[in-house]
């Protein structure tokens, strides 16, 4: 149980257009989902916190809107990488939490790998 | 911002030995620790997790060993595999409310098997 799914595995993009990546509970609901991002040989950092319903909180120094980000159903969470550029690429990856499970770990998906031309 | 230029620590071990993988925390007010394993390409995979109320939890193969003393958490891996080839990364977190508890994640540390 406690499945996460992340679409596209991978996307290229070219320079100043802007990618969607999706993030979802497969098997609970998820009020609660977490977006990171990880550059090669290194640990994953927090960018958002993505409420169902209600804006995200975004870590300092991550921008809001470049990084938007949406949570319209209690399964669904998007990240929009807005007006990409070559440094923006990444490994995305998205978490969520099982509600109600005080420590329950949080589940990941396999991560989107953006790469931007 | 974000670390620049970092390689990440590597543990070789024989297959059949066991491993200590460790890992220092850096907020004395954490209190629920996890272990996740992370293979090339794919998203980090629950291994085992402790409360700070534990200094020592067991798992298949798995033990996690807490000291909140010096802040330091490690993993013991026992008869190394080679499909425990992977990064393995520590995060931490303060289980204050319900939902929406964000995990600090440590550097990472990868294992390699030796055949």
């Amino acid at each position: 149980g406690a499945v996460v799914s992340q679409h596209p595995s991978w996307v290229i993009c070219k320079s100043g257009t802007s990618v969607k990546i999706e993030c979802r509970s497969l098997d609970f609901q998820a009020t609660t989902m977490f977006w990171y991002r990880q550059f090669p040989k290194q640990s994953l950092m927090l960018m958002a916190t993505s409420n169902e319903g209600s804006k995200a909180t975004y870590e300092q120094g991550v921008e809001k809107d470049k990084f938007l980000i949406n949570h319209a159903s209690l399964t669904l969470s998007t990240l929009t990488v807005t007006s990409a550029h070559p440094e923006d690429s990444s490994f995305y990856i998205c978490s969520a939490e099982v509600p109600g499970h005080l420590n329950s770990p949080l589940h990941f998906g396999n991560g989107t790998r953006l790469t931007v031309t | 911002g974000e670390s620049v230029g970092l390689h990440l620590p590597t543990l070789s071990v024989q297959e059949g030995d066991n491993s200590i993988i460790n890992c220092a925390y850096s907020n004395s007010a954490s209190d629920y620790f996890i272990w996740y394993k992370q293979e090339s390409g794919k998203g980090p995979q629950f291994i085992i997790d402790i409360r700070s109320n534990m200094d020592k939890r067991q798992g298949q193969r798995v033990t996690v060993l807490l000291n909140k003393t010096v802040k330091h958490l490690s993993l013991q891996i026992a008869a190394t595999q080679p499909g425990d080839s992977a990064v393995y990364f520590c995060a931490e977190t303060i289980m204050i409310k319900a939902a929406g508890n964000k995990l600090t994640f440590g550097g990472g540390t990868r294992v390699l098997v030796k055949p």
